[in-house]
């Protein structure tokens, strides 16, 4: 059963425009949401998280958008640029799971020039 | 800045051979985690460790055994490799404080572990 669904595997944007990638959950326990950017043959990085008590947050080019209501989470990049082009990563945690975190499949992006 | 460092890059080894994957972190970290990341399925948890000597399975076990007789160090053991083990591993540390819930977990650069 998974708990967080990355429903698109990849994600094609022109480089300048909008990148918006989707993230749903089922577990209406989870406290925390983070997005993790990896590159190939590379550990994933933290990108930027939300709690749940909060519907956005936003950290340069890059903002988070939480709608608890309809479970769903969505990351979006503005002006998307090459070096975005990564595996992007959803992932949720709850105060109580021992700091485990549940993750997404992954959606890969690709930043056309 | 966080470092989480990995034995090696890459690896390769013989079905049946006993492999040993080392993680170490320099952050003081309390939790290590042990991934294994294949296409399409994300990051599996294998095994975590939130003290010295603790250790706790993740949801695929099996197959794998861990060591943390230090805080910095946390090993991956593959009793008996097997080809279904081919895959990425990712080491990963975190804190157990409030940090952790604005910057999750690090990860160390991966170890691509092929097995033949």
């Amino acid at each position: 059963d998974q708990q967080v669904k990355q429903n698109s595997p990849s994600l094609s944007v022109q480089e300048g425009r909008i990148s918006i990638l989707n993230c749903d959950y089922t577990n209406s326990m989870f406290d925390y949401f983070l997005w993790y950017k990896k590159y190939p043959a590379e550990g994933p990085t933290f990108l930027i998280s939300i709690s749940s008590i909060k519907d956005k947050n936003e950290d340069g080019r890059f903002t988070v958008f939480l709608n608890k209501s309809a479970k769903h989470l969505s990351l979006h990049i503005v002006p998307s640029q090459p070096g975005d082009s990564a595996v992007y990563f959803c992932a949720a945690s709850s105060m109580d799971s021992n700091y485990q975190l549940i993750w997404g499949a992954g959606t890969k992006l690709i930043i056309k020039p | 800045d966080v470092k989480v460092t990995q034995s090696s890059r890459y690896l390769v080894k013989r079905t049946g051979e006993k492999v040993f994957l080392e993680c170490v972190q320099d952050m003081d970290h309390e939790n290590m985690f042990w991934y294994r990341q294949d296409p399409g399925l994300g990051l599996r948890l294998i095994y975590f460790s939130y003290d010295v000597k603790m250790k706790e399975k993740g949801d695929i076990p099996e197959g794998y055994s861990v060591s943390r007789e230090k805080k910095e160090r946390f090993s991956l053991i593959l009793e008996s490799a097997s080809t279904n083990q081919t895959s990425m591993y990712l080491c990963a540390s975190s804190s157990r404080d409030r940090d952790y819930w604005a910057w999750g977990q690090y990860f160390g650069p991966g170890t691509r572990l092929t097995v033949t």
